[in-house]
Parts: structure tokens; sequence; C-alpha cells
């Protein structure tokens, strides 16, 4: 079956680093995302791997995914105020087409000056 | 190019009423997909249209349907509201066998 979880709360300073985890059960090549949600809006997709690939980066985004133990991580690098949100991971599996989004809880990630 | 627009930004009802959300995929999609998300919690997937039908479903009552139009622009409508249906409710647009899905700001529903 497919099931996501995350830690509830991240807290950093401006300019460090911030790494955001998630842990996944579905056991099926996948394809996993993660998306930011500011107040009252909408998801923006940030970033989505293969699970057939262990990294990904694209600017100050570094996605890590160790297949064998279920664990995908967001490293978010020279963290801004402007990243304050609350980060969702989500998978997609073949059983379900690849077209169901299933959403952990979400992390919410306060940025302080 | 406009993303995924939705109608209306907030919707207030009472318990009983009946309620339409409205969606605008991204240009070059033709699929969309709803989701609920109740408060403090992540998306919940309700269902997905594409060629006008529903394709998929995740675990909602039949008091949730929806449909789909030529234009590809969706509706999504919820018969006999209870106060557990206030959410914010998201439409995600794709392309055809595209991994990607694009979010719309949602509708907020108020259920009194």
């Amino acid at each position: 079956g497919e099931d996501v979880e995350q830690s509830l709360f991240l807290s950093v300073r401006e300019g460090d680093s911030s790494v955001i985890n998630c842990t996944y059960t579905d056991s099926s090549s996948t394809y996993l995302y993660w998306y930011k949600q500011e107040p009252g809006a909408g998801l923006q997709l940030l970033t989505y791997i293969f699970s057939n690939m262990d990294m990904k980066q694209d600017q100050r985004l570094t996605v890590l995914l160790n297949k064998k133990d279920k664990h995908l991580s967001l490293r978010i690098a020279d963290t801004q105020t402007g990243d304050s949100a609350i980060y969702f991971c989500a998978e997609t599996s073949p059983n379900t087409g690849f077209q169901k989004l299933v959403f952990g809880t979400g992390t919410r990630l306060l940025v302080s000056p | 190019d406009a993303g995924v627009t939705q109608s209306p930004t907030h919707l207030i009802k009472t318990r009983g009423q009946q309620v339409t959300l409205r969606c605008s995929p991204k240009s070059g999609h033709d699929t969309v997909s709803w989701y609920q998300q109740a408060l403090g919690q992540g998306p919940q997937f309700i269902f997905q249209y594409y060629e006008e039908e529903e394709r998929q479903r995740g675990n909602f009552p039949d008091r949730f349907s929806g449909h789909q139009f030529p234009n590809y622009s969706s509706e999504l409508n919820v018969n006999a509201l209870l106060l557990g249906d206030s959410a914010l409710y998201l439409c995600a647009s794709s392309a055809t066998s595209g991994r990607e899905q694009f979010f719309g700001p949602g509708t907020r529903l108020t259920v009194l």
C-alpha cells in the first residue's frame, strides 16, 4: 500500500541549509515529488525524481533518494526567509498508472533572520 | 501562459446544501485531478478526469461527483454537504501520461 510520512516541523536560520525528510512505503517503481505550499495558496511543484535515480539537483535544491530504506530528502541550500512554507512529499505508483498523488502530512519550515 | 485557475476562491454553505467548484487546466493539459485538503493535512485524492470520463477515484463517497468538458475544464460537485466537507479543494492538471501535476490556488469551502 501507499503511505508517506514526514516530520512536522523544522526551524533554521537564514543562510543555513535545510534538510526535510520523508519516508514512503510503496515498493514498486515510483515517482517521488516535493511540493511547496505557502499560507492560503495552492501547491507549487519544486522537483521530482524517479526511483531509479539516487540524486537530483536543481539550483538550491538537492533531492536524495535511498531506495533501500525508502527514504527521500530535500536539501535547500542557503535557506531564505521566503523559503518559509509547508513542504509536502508525495508519491505515485504504477498501480494507479502514476496518476494519483499520495501526500505526506507536510513539514512546516520556519526560517528566522 | 495561464496556469491552473479555480473558482470561486472562497465559498460558504450550510449543511445539506450542494456546491459546484470549477477548474480550468493549464494550457496544453488534458487531464484534471481533484484533491481535498483538510486543515493541517496533506491533500487527499478525490478523482481524476480524462477524455470527459472519470479515470480513477479515491476513497470518497458518491456525494462527490465531477464532470469534464470538451475544452478540458472540470467541475467538482458535492451534494448533501457535511461539516466535515469544510476544506481547501485543489485542482491539478497534467498532460497525457505526464508525470507532473500542476495545482491551482484552490477553493476554500466552509460548511456551517
